[in-house]
């Protein structure tokens, strides 16, 4: 079973939609957490942390359930510009942070 | 400041002949970790290193696959002998480690292709 889950996708949605992604994990003793972006042909770049009291960055918004053991991404008035796959990474610790990457989700966002 | 350097970015060779990527990592970042990527699949660690020491290489193929990483600065992923599964990108990463929150910094991968 893996260790992080996320729904693959693609989620096809028009601009200005709002659009939400949920991640699971297996490790109750996970200690942080991420949202990374990547584009087509690139590497993932850090999104944004994800903590227990939720993080904002304008459009975009995240939060750990740490009893439900989820993370989620919402994304609001969506533009052509955030079409890109969404990775959910987990970290564990073991001397140093072991991060655990999600398959993705593909965000496809159309006029 | 420079990013994660990676090289090649693409290389192309037949299946088993011998390959090898290189990357240097941020400067001060003591963690640099190997991640294998398939299309639509999320990175797959392959290695993780603590300055010069293999603190995890469980999910290393050892029988066709070798790090190194002799000075704690940049590293080489070595494959021989190249199979066509290993068709992928080979992802470098790098972080502080204990001083840091755990965010990765990526270079742009080497994409190999197994003919």
């Amino acid at each position: 079973r893996k260790e992080v889950e996320q729904d693959p996708g693609p989620f096809n949605v028009p601009e200005g939609a709002t659009v939400a992604f949920n991640c699971t994990y297996s490790n109750s003793a996970s200690q942080s957490f991420f949202w990374y972006r990547q584009d087509c042909r690139k590497e993932p770049k850090l999104l944004m942390s994800v903590y227990s009291s939720g993080n904002e960055d304008g459009r975009f918004t995240a939060q750990l359930n740490r009893a439900s053991q989820y993370i989620s991404l919402l994304i609001r008035d969506s533009k052509l510009s955030d079409s890109a796959t969404y990775l959910c990474v987990v970290n564990e610790w073991g001397g140093s942070y072991i991060p655990t990457f999600g398959r993705g989700t593909s965000l496809i966002v159309h006029p | 400041e420079a990013g994660v350097v990676q090289s090649p970015r693409y290389k192309i060779i037949e299946k088993k002949q011998p390959v090898a990527f290189w990357c240097n990592p941020i400067s001060g970042h003591n963690t640099l970790y190997w991640y294998l990527q398939n299309l639509g699949q999320g990175p797959e660690l392959l290695i993780r290193y603590e300055n010069e020491e293999a603190v995890d290489d469980s999910q290393l193929p050892k029988d066709r696959f070798s790090a190194e990483r002799l000075k704690g600065v940049d590293s080489t992923l070595k494959i021989q002998p190249a199979e066509l599964g290993d068709s992928a990108v080979y992802l470098c990463a790098s972080s502080l480690g204990q001083k840091g929150t755990g965010e990765l910094f990526f270079g742009e991968g080497s994409r190999l292709t197994v003919l």
